[in-house]
């Protein structure tokens, strides 16, 4: 079975575009949830989205927006993009609940975005 | 908010040394710790995850702990290999996933 694909795997932009990003998850699992990962750092936790709906929402402005399909696919969305939106974004599937869960995260390679 | 803490940052073994990397959270309502290897340019893997009312978890030559009232966990990697070499996480679960920074691991031939 494939496991989480993310697309695409790198990306360059300059500052002020839109980006989206795009995953699709485990078969069978219909909870995804997004990170940003900067150089050196661990991931900082997005979105989780669990049925099409946000069912949590990390620390990050209103210029990230994501949406889950009915396929479970997902996509994040970065507008106004800054020079700090340089990272590695990963997306990551399980299962599928409401936040609180204590299902293991599977992740994709993440996409590899890179603003000029 | 929740804050965690990885030490050491890196760590470099003679193979077949056993080793334990630590994790500390601030705020002790978490509801599982999870435990990720990313090796380079890659995703997580995940390795291990406690939920609140465990106190440890193992897989072949891992093992894994946690104390919820002193806000700290450990990995246990016995018996070091080469291909253990990677930079291992630990996340915090709940509400939100809160992730250290990870401790970079080099496990030398």
């Amino acid at each position: 079975d494939a496991g989480v694909t993310q697309s695409p795997t790198h990306l360059i932009k300059t500052r002020g575009q839109h980006v989206t990003l795009r995953c699709s998850p485990i078969s069978g699992h219909k909870s995804v949830s997004w990170y940003q990962q900067v150089l050196g750092q661990g991931p900082q936790f997005i979105f989780q989205y669990y049925e099409k709906e946000e069912r949590g929402r990390g620390n990050f402005p209103d210029r990230f927006s994501a949406r889950q399909f009915p396929n479970y696919s997902s996509e994040l969305n970065v507008n106004a993009l800054l020079l700090g939106d340089s990272a590695l974004y990963l997306c990551a599937s399980s299962l599928g609940t409401v936040l609180p869960t204590n299902e293991k995260l599977f992740f994709g390679s993440g996409t590899q975005l890179s603003v000029l | 908010k929740q804050e965690v803490t990885q030490i050491p940052a890196a760590l470099s073994v003679p193979e077949g040394e056993n080793l334990v990397l630590n994790c500390s959270f601030t705020d002790s309502a978490i509801y599982n710790l999870q435990w990720f290897r990313q090796d380079p340019g890659k995703g997580l893997t995940s390795l291990l995850l406690i939920q609140s009312s465990q106190r440890e978890q193992t897989s072949g030559r891992l093992n894994a702990s946690l104390d919820k009232s002193s806000g700290r966990s450990t990995l246990y990697i016995a018996a070091s290999q080469p291909g253990d070499s990677a930079t291992y996480l630990c996340m915090a679960g709940g509400n939100q996933f809160y992730f250290g920074t990870g401790t970079s691991l080099t496990v030398i031939p």
